[in-house]
């Protein structure tokens, strides 16, 4: 089975910082069919996760374009360029190259 | 505008079942996979069970196959997940989330509360 190992576990920011968060996995995430099916997600607290970045790179409808993923086979990067408040909660990579679905662990954004 | 709606969870003792119903407006369901996500207290995310847009199809993890049953009912724009064998293991919140053509969850729900106590 394919683990994703995000990193850090925790990060603590000030507002305007910008931040990286990382996702390895176990095996390579390019299918077959030349996509990379590797997504990232925002959970808030107390809200349920919201899509920020789908295909490794592409920015979903609405969402502030501070965040920007990159990466490639089995290293990835969720960038924040200038955190704000609303940024704060629990970031989750998520793959579906492989046997359907799997999760990372999550890397929860904090205040410094 | 897109809108998904969890129900049907609450509190159940193990090995009884329970079936949780999610209504979709604001898009063409039929025309999406589905999927149902969980998580328990604390913890992370963890992929359920997944249904084509015609049905024809589902998938689940070992960990809840044979026990969990997703299905769903064009006609009424509503996806189902039928639990059976409900273990503590199961506590979580679940999530209904459409699935974007790259395999993305671009939409989920509020989610609904599923306790599995004695």
């Amino acid at each position: 089975d394919v683990v994703l190992t995000q990193t850090p576990p925790t990060l603590s920011a000030t507002i305007g910082q910008s931040v990286s968060i990382s996702c390895r996995s176990s095996q390579s995430l390019l299918h077959s069919n030349g996509n990379t099916y590797l997504n990232w997600l925002l959970q808030r607290p107390g809200q349920p996760p919201q899509l920020l970045i789908y295909l490794v790179s592409r920015l979903e409808s609405g969402v502030p374009n501070r965040f920007s993923g990159s990466g490639s086979g089995t290293d990835f990067t969720l960038k924040i360029s200038g955190v704000e408040a609303e940024d704060l909660g629990v970031y989750y990579c998520v793959q579906s190259t492989h046997a359907l679905w799997t999760f990372g662990g999550g890397t929860k954004l904090e205040l410094k | 505008e897109v809108q998904l709606v969890e129900s049907g969870g609450g509190l159940v003792q193990p090995g009884r079942s329970l079936k949780l119903s999610c209504v979709a407006s604001g898009f063409t369901f039929n025309n999406y996979w589905m999927t149902w996500i969980r998580q328990a207290p604390g913890k992370g995310l963890e992929w359920v069970a997944s249904i084509t847009n015609t049905g024809g199809s589902t998938y689940y993890p070992d960990s809840v196959k044979g026990r969990f049953t997703i299905s769903r009912d064009n006609a009424k724009s509503t996806l189902y997940l039928q639990m059976n064998s409900l273990r503590s293991e199961d506590t979580a919140t679940y999530y209904c989330t459409r699935v974007q053509y790259s395999g993305a969850f671009d939409y989920w729900g509020q989610g609904v509360m599923v306790t599995v106590s004695s």
